[in-house]
């Protein structure tokens, strides 16, 4: 069964303050790791996908990165607007046509003015 | 472009009504996805859709659930006899196709059972 941990449940930063986000997972055979964002009252917005050991991929002020047993989402010199719930999930070989994501708990992060 | 829509955005019900939620996914994608979130919970996986059928129905929670697509677009996810445990935000996620590419969620549907 795949299984997806995130840490810490939750984050308070101070404007500009850098910090990075960690996702631990593990999947039979991993086909893909995806970041979302989530403003409280709506639906995940898409981030990242990243698929291979090594990867990393970046937009605005975030980077994300993958090992073979976690991903980390880098967060530099964040603003207020950043503050969300980042969530992290995998596909991975389950068979079946199983290509539905699973999902950690997320971070709540708050980025203090 | 538009995207992904879901209706109605809240829904209050009563125990042991039934209730009937609907996806419209981006035009043109093939793959559309269920899922429920509750309170404390993480977004748990329900069913996938390629076109009209459904080769993955294992996250189900029971067979109380059931859901369809048709014409390869529109899917509604019907639960029977609803329970309080059934409360939650069930979001629907549509994909150009299936397979390990980005899922594109609408802004779901808030579910309360009294």
């Amino acid at each position: 069964e795949d299984q997806v941990t995130q840490s810490p449940e939750a984050l308070r930063l101070q404007e500009g303050e850098s910090s990075s986000l960690n996702c631990s997972y593990t999947v039979s055979g991993l086909r893909g790791l995806f970041w979302y964002r989530q403003d409280p009252g709506k639906g995940p917005e898409f981030l990242f996908t990243l698929y291979s050991a090594g990867e990393e991929k970046e937009k605005e002020r975030l980077k994300a990165t993958l090992t073979k047993k976690e991903s980390f989402l880098h967060i530099t010199a964040p603003k207020p607007e950043d503050s969300a719930t980042y969530l992290c999930a995998v596909q991975g070989n389950s068979g079946g046509g199983a290509d539905g994501l699973t999902f950690g708990k997320g971070t709540h992060l708050i980025i203090q003015p | 472009g538009a995207g992904v829509s879901q209706s109605p955005s809240n829904k209050v019900t009563e125990k042991g009504k039934d209730v009937e939620l609907r996806c419209d996914p981006i035009s043109g994608h093939t793959a559309l996805y269920w899922y429920r979130q509750s309170l404390g919970q993480g977004l748990e996986f329900l069913i996938y859709f390629q076109g009209n059928s459904a080769p993955d129905k294992s996250g189900l929670p029971s067979d109380r659930f059931s859901a369809e697509r048709t014409g390869g677009s529109v899917s509604t996810l019907t639960i029977q006899r609803t329970q309080q445990e059934d409360s939650a935000v069930y979001l629907c996620a549509s994909s150009p196709q299936g397979g390990p590419y980005e899922q594109y969620f609408g802004p779901g549907t808030r579910l309360t059972v009294t």
